[in-house]
């Protein structure tokens, strides 16, 4: 059981726009910044958004992000086959015992 | 360029010692803390834990406090992962990454599978 919780899976057609959630707490989310990594299949994960909506030199900009309270979510509109991968939220828990924490994944499939 | 590049793959009998290693270079290796990603077959990522190799600050993940170990050589610029007594469950890919200031990890290494198995 994941600490953020981000849908499973989430899927649209070439061209269009999605979605995807990452819920948590006041210990992690609610007072720190959110980042975002893209995973294609049988690769390592990249750096896709970082500070909740900063995107590193290289990725486009139809990837964005935004933090409301314990909430994140990704944006990716005009979708390609490309974007089929697994996406990640991550941000820093500062309870007891202060670690990075990470969602469950959620796997976007493009029809 | 920034660039992390982790040892190769590895298949080891449950009880063995490992230690699995990650070079960093085109960066100052010291002025960056490094981080270990667990990732266990078709499962997420786990954030194991952290070292500073310009002082060795250490600080683990409380899932992985006292199940591994993490050192670095910054003479070397190179960071490991260690265990001192696999178990079948630690059947994983494990990836470095250059953790920015604690908030977020920029850069990753290729990853290393390690596979136990008796």
């Amino acid at each position: 059981q994941s600490v953020l919780t981000q849908p499973p899976s989430v899927s649209a057609a070439p061209g269009q726009k999605v979605t995807i959630s990452c819920s948590g707490s006041s210990s992690n989310i609610g007072n720190n910044y959110v980042s975002w990594y893209q995973q294609l299949p049988g690769t390592a994960p990249k750096l896709l958004i970082y500070d909740n909506n900063k995107r590193p030199s290289g990725i486009p900009d139809r990837f964005s992000g935004s933090k409301s309270g314990t909430s994140a979510t990704l944006g990716i509109t005009g979708l390609q086959t490309g974007d089929e991968a697994d996406y990640y939220c991550g941000t820093w828990d500062s309870s007891l015992s202060a670690h990075v924490v990470f969602g469950g994944g959620t796997k976007l499939t493009v029809l | 360029e920034v660039q992390l590049v982790q040892s190769g793959a590895e298949v080891k009998k449950p009880g063995e010692s490992l230690k699995i290693s990650c070079k960093g270079s085109g960066y100052s290796f010291t002025s960056y803390w490094i981080g270990w990603v667990r990732q266990m077959p078709g499962k997420g990522l786990e954030w194991m834990g952290i070292i500073y190799p310009g002082d060795s600050d250490t600080r683990y993940s409380p899932s992985f406090q006292g199940q591994v170990t993490i050192s670095a050589d910054k003479s070397i610029s190179t960071a490991y992962l260690q265990w001192s007594s696999l178990k079948a469950s630690d059947t994983a890919m494990y990836y470095c990454a250059r953790q920015w200031n604690l908030r977020y990890l920029d850069y990753w290494g290729q990853g290393t599978l390690v596979t136990v198995s008796s």
